[in-house]
């Protein structure tokens, strides 16, 4: 069974960093693009970043190229996105998404990470 | 880049009812589009891929049809479950694109 488990909820302040994670089990992950999907409060759902991970290769959606960081550790199966200089415009919610390549589609979500930018 | 509305933006129907989502592709995508369906506080769920295809589990009540630029999810008798929100994406090729929700509420 495919699961993917996200880091919990994460309350920062503007300017500071932020790194949240997604742990994949239950299929090879080497194999599988994985990816970030944001929604806003009250809005849908925009794809942010894929990483390949057995090739690192990366793809950025363009409204977050340069915003946002897509990593992948291949030791503990788990993605990351990071930011350098939060906004309050950051705050929402990020799930992490198995992308088949193949299908063009994002397969299996993980649970979300709630992410709070506030002074 | 292909965009993706669907319509309408909100549907209020009652348990029982027949409803019917659109989603409308800026550029032909074949057959190649999913459906989504997202529960209050829950992660999306794959429904519907590719266009009139259910995935495993999902009840025959929904059924998902189209094809080019037009496509329908049709819910045949709703379900306390089945209040959501509905995301179509297309499929064809990358970057993909999803349609803005269609947010399904109890009458």
């Amino acid at each position: 069974e495919v699961v993917l488990v996200q880091s919990g909820a994460e309350l920062k302040k503007p300017g500071e960093s932020l790194r949240i994670s997604c742990q994949a089990s239950g299929y090879n992950f080497l194999n599988f693009w994985i990816g970030w999907v944001r929604q806003m409060p009250g809005k849908g759902l925009e794809w942010m970043a894929l990483i390949l991970p057995t090739a690192s290769d990366i793809r950025y959606s363009p409204p977050f190229q340069g915003q946002v960081t897509i990593s992948a550790d291949k030791s503990v199966n788990t993605a990351y996105l990071q930011w350098n200089n939060l906004k309050a415009s950051d705050s929402a919610l990020y799930y992490c998404a198995r992308w088949n390549s193949d299908k063009l589609i994002f397969d299996h979500w993980g649970q979300a990470t709630l992410v709070t930018v506030s002074s | 880049d292909i965009q993706m509305t669907q319509s309408p933006s909100s549907l209020s129907a009652s348990v029982g009812d027949r409803v019917t989502i659109t989603c409308r592709a800026s550029q032909g995508v074949a057959r190649w589009l999913a459906w989504y369906q997202q529960k209050p506080g829950k992660a999306p769920k794959l429904l519907i891929y590719p266009a009139s295809t259910l995935q495993s589990g999902v009840p025959s009540r929904f059924s998902g049809s189209g094809s080019g630029t037009d496509f329908t999810l049709t819910i045949s008798s709703l379900q306390p479950e089945d209040f959501a929100t509905y995301y179509c994406q297309q499929a064809d090729r990358f970057p993909p694109a999803f349609g803005q929700g269609t947010k399904l509420e109890i009458k």
